[in-house]
């Protein structure tokens, strides 16, 4: 099993649709979670980060949910600029000064006009 | 402005060659990365380094190596032990204490002539 897994997609909305990604992690002592979003053969950038309590950024809402080990990230009234590959990135903290994150594959969202 | 600059954009290598890629930051960061990502893949951890002078191998460290002779700087070596180098290379620093955002650099994409 992968460390961290993604639905590769592609997924391809309308404008204004909603759309959800989840992403799922095999270790459950995993401390950190974020999401990046990459546009096509750029650097990733910080999405977000994902609290335990869930958190909103805008269009953007992340959940974790310990129990299941999984992550989403949900985004409403898509826009074109949306279009990109996110990636869920976790910190498989192994304890002491190293911090290793495992990058997801991506997931490809195309928002259609 | 500060930020992570990589050079050059775009890398051919030609068999047995070894090349070098460059990774520059004046965010004053102390911890520096090297990522490789192939397509359909997650980012995969070549080296890292924590602090000058000091480096340590990531997932798939065959085949290249590093330094870390000043803080701003943490090039690449991709050596001819290297047998499938082709790929986009991303550099990246984080302030290295405990769970943060990594910065990335804009990438490198390196082909094989």
């Amino acid at each position: 099993r992968k460390e961290v897994e993604q639905d590769p997609g592609p997924f391809n909305v309308p404008e204004g649709a909603t759309v959800a990604f989840n992403c799922t992690y095999s270790n459950s002592a995993s401390q950190s979670f974020f999401w990046y979003r990459q546009d096509c053969r750029k650097e990733p950038k910080l999405l977000m980060s994902v609290y335990s309590s869930g958190n909103e950024d805008g269009r953007f809402t992340a959940q974790l949910n310990r129990a299941s080990q999984y992550i989403s990230l949900l985004i409403r009234d898509s826009k074109l600029s949306d279009s990109a590959t996110y990636l869920c990135v976790v910190n498989m903290a192994y304890g002491g000064a190293t911090n290793k994150l495992i990058f997801g594959t991506g997931t490809l969202l195309a928002v259609q006009p | 402005d500060g930020g992570i600059t990589q050079s050059p954009k775009y890398l051919f290598r030609k068999e047995g060659q070894n090349v070098t890629l460059s990774c520059e930051q004046n965010l004053n960061h102390d911890a520096m990365y090297w990522y490789r990502q192939d397509p359909g893949q997650g980012l995969r951890l070549i080296y890292y380094s924590q602090i000058v002078n000091d480096f340590q191998k990531g997932d798939i460290a065959e085949g290249y190596s590093v330094s870390r002779e000043k803080k701003e700087s943490f090039p690449l070596t991709v050596t001819s032990a290297q047998k499938n180098p082709t790929a986009f290379y991303l550099c990246a620093s984080s302030t290295g204490q405990g769970i943060e955002k990594l910065f990335f650099g804009s990438g490198t994409q390196l082909s094989v002539l």
